[in-house]
């Protein structure tokens, strides 16, 4: 079975300063990864994902997240973060060719201190 | 495009009362999901359906109810409420295939007394 961990549920960091949000999973096969991001209020939608290729990808509003096989992992970064950038982010995982469910870490809530 | 739209935005419910969560997409999608959020629990999946007239069951599927008659509509259903059904509820849709994004609404926030 597949398995998402986000290592950190609130991270504080200060704007315009970097941040990388970080994204574990478990999985015994090949997978996809995604991160989608959650403004107050609203629906989740999608920062960016990895299906194959460049290990480094890029999304909106400036982040980025690279894939690293050995170590299982997605973190995902920002170099300069905004105080619009304040919102809940979510690492999910799913299986490679199988037509069903996407796992989700339980989400990492970004604030932006001023 | 509207996208996916869930109705309503808000709803109070007594213990033991009945209710539809309205969901909705316009892109053709044949995947459609429902999701809970719970503070700190992340995103759950309740119930899903690959296509009209096929549903299963998630992580968290009791006392909810689904059926897809459409591939717009996908509603789901409270058969007897209680306070621990207390969440915002998030309907999602994607096209096919476990890399293509999803598309979620904008949620339902339910309060059951």
């Amino acid at each position: 079975a597949q398995s998402v961990t986000q290592l950190d549920s609130q991270v504080p960091v200060f704007e315009e300063a970097p941040v990388e949000l970080r994204c574990n999973y478990s999985s015994s096969v090949s997978v996809y990864l995604f991160w989608y991001v959650q403004y107050p209020n609203q629906g989740l939608q999608l920062l960016l994902k990895y299906l194959s290729g460049s290990t480094l990808v890029k999304g909106i509003n400036g982040f980025e997240a690279e894939f690293n096989k050995s170590q299982t992992s997605f973190h995902l970064r920002k170099p300069s973060v905004h105080i619009s950038d304040t919102a809940e982010y979510f690492c999910a995982v799913s299986v490679l060719n199988r037509d069903d469910k996407i796992i989700f870490g339980k989400g990492t809530r970004l604030h932006i201190l001023p | 495009n509207a996208g996916v739209t869930q109705t309503p935005k808000f709803q109070v419910l007594k213990t033991g009362q009945s209710m539809t969560l309205q969901c909705a997409q316009d892109m053709n999608h044949e995947y459609m999901s429902w999701y809970r959020q719970d503070p700190g629990m992340g995103l759950r999946l309740i119930h899903y359906s690959v296509g009209a007239g096929i549903t299963d069951q998630g992580e968290v599927p009791n006392g909810y109810n689904v059926s897809r008659s459409t591939t717009e509509d996908f509603p789901l259903r409270l058969l007897s409420a209680a306070p621990s059904q207390t969440s915002v509820y998030f309907c999602a849709s994607t096209t096919s295939g476990s890399g293509d994004t999803q598309y979620f609404g904008p949620g339902t926030r339910l309060t059951v007394l």
